[in-house]
Parts: C-alpha cells; structure tokens; sequence
C-alpha cells in the first residue's frame, strides 16, 4: 500500500497571504496525484489532478506541483472561502488501491 | 449537472447488514467507473470499493473485501454497497463519488453509517 503524509497537519495563515501544502508518497506515484477540498459538513471538493491540472471551475489560485513522491498545493492569496481541510491522493496502482493522506486543516490566522 | 443522492444508512448492531444507494443523474452513468468512499466521525477519506461502467470489475480496499460488495444497475442510474458484518470500524459517512480517470470529480452529500449495540 502507498502511504500518503501530508504536512503539516494544520497551517495557520491571514486572508491574502499564499499557502503552500505538503504531500509526500511512501514510493512514486509519478504524477497521479489529486488534491480535494473539504467543507466542514461538506462533501470533498476535486481541486487538481494529475499533480497540476485545475478541475473545472477550480480559480487560478490554486495551483499544483511536484512529480514521484513530493507534491505541493499552493494556494496564491487565501480568500476566506478558502479555509478547510485538504487532502491527497494518490492513483497510480493497477488494480485501483487509492489512498488519501491523512488532510491538512488550513485556518484563519 | 452531474448529482449523486446517497440514501440507506442509519443504526446497525455489530454484525448486522444494511444496503446503501446512490441515485445518480444528469450524466451518463453507464459511462463511468463508481466509487464508495467513507470518512469515520473526524477522521480522513478512505476509498472503499470501485465498479467498472458495466459492473464486470470491482475492486476493494483489503479491509471490505468478503464484507463489502459494490454493484450498479445502469437501467436504474444507481450504485449499490451492500455491507454484511458489519463492524464498529465501519462507523462512516459514507460517499457515492464518480470516477473521471481515476479521481473523484463528483460526489453525493454522504449517507451515515452507525455500528453500535
């Protein structure tokens, strides 16, 4: 199984400042990697697959990076919408074993 | 719009079964490989089981397998978990989610799952 680990668990940051979000694979994934926003009592929210593609509708302030085993999540100038909890997940298995990290929670400074 | 209704959850005893449901609409269903994905009370996503468009090939999570099964029926629009055995770890909102090339680009609102005595 390919263990996802997301850092750090919480990030503290102001409205209008960027927020970078880790997510690190126990092996390569190369970049079969997605990212999701969740809502408190929301369901998850697709942001970015394969490492860097916006899903549709998604602004351009979230941005994706990173290929194998490291991958970032920027968000460029936080908008008080944007503060919930974000996972990863990765995709690269055959037959399908996919597998989230465990969520970074990103909260109001 | 694509949408995803779940229904079926509530109250099981331990070792009990319940059968949960998801209504699918404004898109092709028989098109898309579905998913079930929970997320235990303050806890993370786990995916639990996936069904190819025609319902030939499911996969599971190892700790579902010869518990849980996960069907579809295309004539109906609708995804299907049938969960036996049920166990206090299984305590779950529980997602209908639609697969697009391996992610999850849509998702119901999630049915709750409670296993307790």
């Amino acid at each position: 199984e390919i263990v996802m680990t997301q850092s750090p668990a919480t990030l503290s940051v102001s409205p209008g400042e960027r927020a970078t979000l880790s997510c690190r694979a126990s092996q390569s994934v190369s970049s079969n990697l997605a990212w999701y926003q969740q809502k408190l009592g929301q369901a998850p929210r697709l942001l970015i697959s394969g490492a860097s593609t916006r899903a549709t509708g998604i602004p351009a302030r979230f941005s994706g990076s990173g290929s194998g085993t490291e991958f970032t999540l920027t968000i460029s100038s936080l908008q008080s919408e944007d503060f919930a909890v974000y996972y990863c997940q990765q995709y690269n298995n055959w037959p399908p074993m996919y597998t989230f990290g465990q969520g970074t929670k990103l909260e109001i400074k | 719009e694509a949408q995803l209704v779940e229904s079926g959850g509530g109250l099981v005893q331990p070792g009990g079964s319940l059968r949960l449901s998801c209504a699918a609409s404004g898109f092709t269903f028989n098109t898309y490989w579905m998913s079930w994905v929970r997320q235990a009370p303050g806890k993370g996503l786990e995916w639990v089981a996936s069904i190819k468009q025609d319902g030939g090939e499911t996969y599971y999570v190892d700790s579902a397998k010869g518990r849980l099964t996960i069907s579809k029926d295309n004539a109906k629009n609708s995804l299907y978990l049938q969960m036996n055995s049920l166990r206090a770890e299984d305590t779950a909102v529980y997602y209908c989610a639609r697969e697009y090339y391996s992610t999850f680009d849509v998702w119901g609102q999630g049915t709750m799952v409670t296993v307790s005595s």
